[in-house]
C-alpha cells in the first residue's frame, strides 16, 4: 500500500534561509508524487509534482524537490525563504491510475524576519 | 479558467442535525473528490467520482455521510446526522480524465459540529 511520512511537524527557519522539508514514500509500483501548499483557511494549491521524467522537478514560486529512488524520498527545497512561505506543505502520493491521492500529515513553515 | 466552487464556506451544526456541502468542479473535469481534513492531519479521501459514478468510497462512513453527482458535473456530500468527530474541513477537488493528473482543490467548507 501506498504511504507518505513528513518528518518533522513544524519547520521554523530565518528569512533568507534555505528551506528543506522533507518527504519519504511508500509505494509498491512507480510512483507520481506531488507537493501542495496550504495557506490559512484555503484550499491546496499544487507547487509541484513528480511523473517519472526528470528526477529534479522545479515548481512555482522558487521551489524545487528531487526524486530519490534508493532513499524513497522527494525533499521538497528552496533556497531562500520569504515571509509569503509562510504556510503548510503536504506531501502526496498518487494511488493507481486514477489519481486519487494520499496525503502526509503535513509540515507547518514559519519564517522568521 | 474558473476554479472548483465550494459553499458554504463555513458551517456550524449541533450534533445530531444534518448538514450538505456542495462542489462544481472545473469545466470538463469529469473525476471529483471529496477529502475530510481534521485539525492537524493531512486530507483523507471520501469518496472519488468518474463521471457520476463512484469509483472509490471505501472510506466514506457510509451510515452517516452520502453523497451525489447526478449529471456527472456538480456534486454534493451530506452528512446525517452529524457527530462531534466530524468537525473538519471538507474539500473538494477534481481532475481531467488523463492519468495521475494533478487535482485543483477548492478553498474548502469549514465545518463545525457543537
Amino acid at each position: 500500500a501506498q504511504s507518505v511520512t513528513q518528518l518533522g511537524s513544524h519547520v521554523s527557519v530565518s528569512e533568507g534561509a534555505l528551506v528543506l522539508l522533507r518527504c519519504n514514500y511508500s509505494s509498491s509500483v512507480p510512483p507520481y508524487l506531488f507537493w501542495y501548499v496550504q495557506y490559512p483557511n484555503q484550499g491546496l494549491q499544487l507547487l509541484l509534482k513528480y511523473t517519472s521524467a526528470a528526477t529534479l522537478v522545479k515548481g512555482i514560486n522558487g521551489f524545487e524537490a528531487e526524486f530519490k529512488k534508493s532513499e524513497t524520498s522527494f525533499h521538497l527545497t528552496k533556497p531562500s525563504a520569504h515571509m509569503s512561505d509562510a504556510a503548510e506543505y503536504f506531501c502526496a502520493v498518487s494511488l493507481g491510475s486514477q489519481g486519487n491521492l494520499i496525503f502526509g500529515k503535513g509540515t507547518k513553515l514559519s519564517v522568521k524576519p | 479558467e474558473a476554479g472548483v466552487a465550494q459553499s458554504p464556506r463555513y458551517k456550524i451544526i449541533e450534533k445530531r442535525q444534518s448538514v450538505a456541502f456542495w462542489c462544481n468542479p472545473i469545466s470538463g473535469h469529469a473525476t471529483l473528490y471529496w477529502y475530510q481534513q481534521i485539525l492537524g492531519q493531512g486530507p483523507k479521501l471520501l469518496i472519488q467520482f468518474q463521471n457520476n459514478g463512484v469509483v472509490d468510497d471505501s472510506q466514506l462512513p457510509k451510515d452517516r455521510f452520502s453523497a451525489e453527482r447526478l449529471k456527472g458535473v456538480d456534486s454534493t456530500l451530506k452528512i446525517q446526522p452529524a457527530k462531534l468527530e466530524d468537525s473538519a474541513v471538507y474539500l473538494c477537488a477534481s481532475s481531467s480524465t488523463r492519468a495521475r493528473t494533478e487535482a485543483f482543490f477548492g478553498q474548502g467548507t469549514r465545518l463545525t459540529v457543537v
